[in-house]
């Protein structure tokens, strides 16, 4: 079975342009979650989508929005980006309550 | 507010010997915790669990400890093994939520097993 994928894998950008992450689950999990991993904050939740519907949501600005596909695959975006926003970028999808699987991560990097 | 806390950035321990890594939480509607294990350019993935009707679980050379009351738990890894040095995450859920996946993480801490 294929793991999470996320595209792309590294990502530099400039201060005030946008960026869009995408995430494909593993075959049959419906639930996928998105974490910003710093050196500071560790892992921080961001959201999480199950049947294209937004089910929770981190303490995180509205420039970061997401959503889901029927396919169960989702995206992430980060407008009017910010030098704070470099991080890794992490997805997870799950099947059933608390085990998740991480895909590789995307490194944003915001000059 | 950090309800899953890691108050360890660093631990080194020699090969071998045991590696005991600790976790509290404030949160008391938590009720299924976890471990994740993190190298470098990777994403994380799962160790091991354990239930909160549960005070131990085992999984070869790493058990997870559970103390509900001092709301606390702790991986332990007899042998330490070189491999086993990663960054290594504990992770808590409330279930109650209905189905709800919001895994709140700790911040880590990093593992060196010294040959």
């Amino acid at each position: 079975k294929a793991g999470v994928t996320q595209t792309p894998r590294y990502l530099i950008k400039t201060r005030g342009q946008q960026v869009t992450l995408s995430c494909s689950p593993i075959s049959g999990h419906r639930s996928v979650s998105w974490y910003q991993q710093t050196p500071g904050q560790g892992l921080q939740f961001l959201f999480e989508y199950f049947s294209e519907t937004q089910r929770n949501k981190g303490n995180f600005p509205g420039r970061f929005s997401g959503r889901q596909f029927s396919n169960s695959r989702s995206e992430m975006n980060v407008s009017t980006l910010e030098l704070g926003d470099s991080a890794l970028y992490l997805c997870a999808s799950s099947f059933r309550d608390g085990e998740q699987f991480f895909g590789p991560g995307t490194r944003l990097t915001v000059l | 507010d950090q309800q899953v806390k890691q108050n360890s950035p660093s631990l080194s321990v020699q090969e071998g010997r045991i590696s005991i890594l600790n976790c509290d939480y404030t949160n008391s509607m938590f009720d299924y915790f976890l471990w994740y294990k993190k190298y470098p350019a990777e994403g994380p993935t799962f160790l091991i669990s354990i239930s909160s009707i549960k005070d131990k679980n085992e999984d070869g050379r790493f058990t997870v400890f559970l103390n509900k009351s001092a709301k606390h738990l702790s991986l332990h890894i007899v042998p330490s093994q070189p491999g086993d040095s990663a960054v290594y995450f504990c992770a808590a859920i409330s279930t109650f939520q209905g189905g709800s996946e919001k895994l709140v993480f700790g911040k880590g801490t990093k593992l060196t097993v010294n040959p």
